[in-house]
């Protein structure tokens, strides 16, 4: 079963406007991860934020945790047409144990018009 | 480096054969994983190995085997190929999972896209 869900599924913007979806995970984490992937590619990894941190910056990029409401979101600031592609959010499933698995959530999809 | 690399990109089977989904990666990772992504399912885990000599089951590991008997090499076998089978494949590698920090970072494969007839 899939420990993260994002939402919303999917998100239609204009260039130049943010963009927020969220992700919600059901056990504890020692940290999550977000995801992007374009149409037709593999996975690349955006950013990490450790269950100790509540906020996380990497260029146009905002990550928050709230570790007390299993949810954690992704803001995208000053979006651009590049950035249409999916986002998977994406935590391992038992923190208690090293060497687990990385559980996906089914991901939201951004679409940037121009 | 390479990364991650996966062959072929594209393979036709008929239901019934066998066969095996390269994947590898120079970058001395410990954990290797095998996902499959579905329209509107996103990636579910098939099976993952956080050494070489150990693998275990994921989410949907049935009609599927794996090895690893190098750190280096993770292939994914299909043993009867099933059009339920049909899919694109990723494989991804970290130098750790559920350690907290970021050696937990995966780094994808650029994917097998499988059709079963």
């Amino acid at each position: 079963s899939q420990q993260g869900e994002e939402d919303p599924q999917a998100l239609s913007i204009q260039e130049g406007e943010n963009a927020t979806m969220n992700c919600s995970y059901k056990t504890s984490i020692n940290n999550l991860q977000w995801y992007r992937q374009n149409s037709g590619r593999g996975l690349v990894h955006l950013i990490l934020i450790r269950s100790n941190e509540r906020e996380k910056h990497s260029g146009r990029l905002r990550v928050t945790l709230d570790t007390s409401k299993k949810s954690s979101s992704l803001l995208i600031t000053a979006s651009r047409a590049a950035d249409t592609a999916s986002y998977f959010c994406a935590t391992v499933s038992d923190p208690n144990q090293a060497g687990t698995a990385l559980i996906f959530g089914k991901g939201t999809t951004l679409s940037v018009s121009s | 480096n390479a990364g991650v690399t996966q062959t072929p990109k594209f393979q036709v089977l008929k239901t019934g054969q066998s066969m095996t989904l390269q994947c590898a990666q120079d970058m001395n990772h410990e954990y290797m994983s095998w996902y499959r992504q579905d329209p509107g399912m996103g990636l579910r885990l098939i099976h993952y190995s956080v050494g070489a000599g150990i693998t275990d089951q994921g989410e949907v590991p049935n009609g599927y085997n794996v090895s690893r008997s190098t750190t280096e090499d993770f292939p994914l076998r299909l043993l009867s190929a099933a059009p339920s089978q049909t899919s694109v494949y990723f494989c991804a590698s970290s130098y750790s999972s559920g350690s907290g920090g970021s050696r937990d970072t995966q780094y994808f494969g650029p994917g097998t896209r499988l059709t079963v007839l």
